[in-house]
């Protein structure tokens, strides 16, 4: 079974700073793995998809990296502003059976001013 | 337009009553899901429907019964709910399974 985990689980930073959230999962079988945002009671916000194949993706001042074979996927943020805070999650599509997304449990970002 | 609208965006229902969750989208996608999220948990996975047939449900009881009437809108009924199914209930969709996923805002779901 797959099982997707993020760490750390809470981060707290200073505006201007950059940062690394993690992702780890432990079936490397995977179609793509999917970074989304969340804010509090809200929906999810897709911010970046890496395929299997791929190695990273850009998207403004979030950068995402994948190593399919050690199972782990980083989200970069450069120049963290208070608008980022929010909770990060990480879902991989696995194919194995039919495929759906399995999330972590999430980072909750905050960027004090 | 990567939009999926659900709607309402809060209920709260009584026990004994009837309701329906709509999700709506025009991206033609094919593939619609249905997710739970309690506070602080990452969503879990309720139905999927692919080409507007069920293809997965993940054991959910009977009284949640999901419905596709065409490819752009999604129904999620309700009856006779407990309180422990208060949640968050999202939407999302994708071109077909394992592209990229789009989710709603959510509805907010009040069982009292």
């Amino acid at each position: 079974k797959q099982e997707v985990t993020q760490i750390p689980a809470a981060l707290s930073v200073p505006e201007g700073e950059n940062l690394v959230l993690n992702c780890s999962f432990t079936d490397s079988a995977i179609y793509n793995l999917q970074w989304f945002r969340q804010d509090p009671g809200k929906g999810l916000t897709s911010l970046l998809l890496i395929q299997s194949s791929q190695r990273e993706q850009t998207s403004g001042r979030l950068n995402a990296s994948l190593d399919k074979s050690s199972g782990r996927s980083t989200l970069y943020i450069a120049a963290s502003q208070p608008g980022d805070s929010a909770t990060y999650l990480c879902a991989v599509s696995h194919t194995r059976g039919y495929s759906t997304l399995t999330f972590g449990k999430g980072t909750m970002l905050l960027v004090s001013p | 337009d990567t939009e999926v609208t659900q709607t309402p965006k809060h209920l709260v229902m009584g026990m004994t009553n009837k309701k329906s969750l709509k999700c709506e989208q025009h991206m033609g996608h094919r593939a619609m899901y249905w997710y739970k999220q309690k506070a602080k948990k990452p969503p879990e996975l309720m139905f999927v429907y692919s080409y507007e047939k069920l293809s997965i449900n993940e054991s959910v009881p009977s009284r949640f019964s999901p419905e596709c009437p065409n490819s752009s809108l999604l129904n999620l009924h309700l009856h006779a709910l407990q309180p422990e199914d208060s949640a968050l209930y999202l939407c999302a969709s994708s071109r077909t399974a394992n592209t990229e996923a789009f989710f709603g805002q959510g509805t907010r779901l009040t069982v009292v």
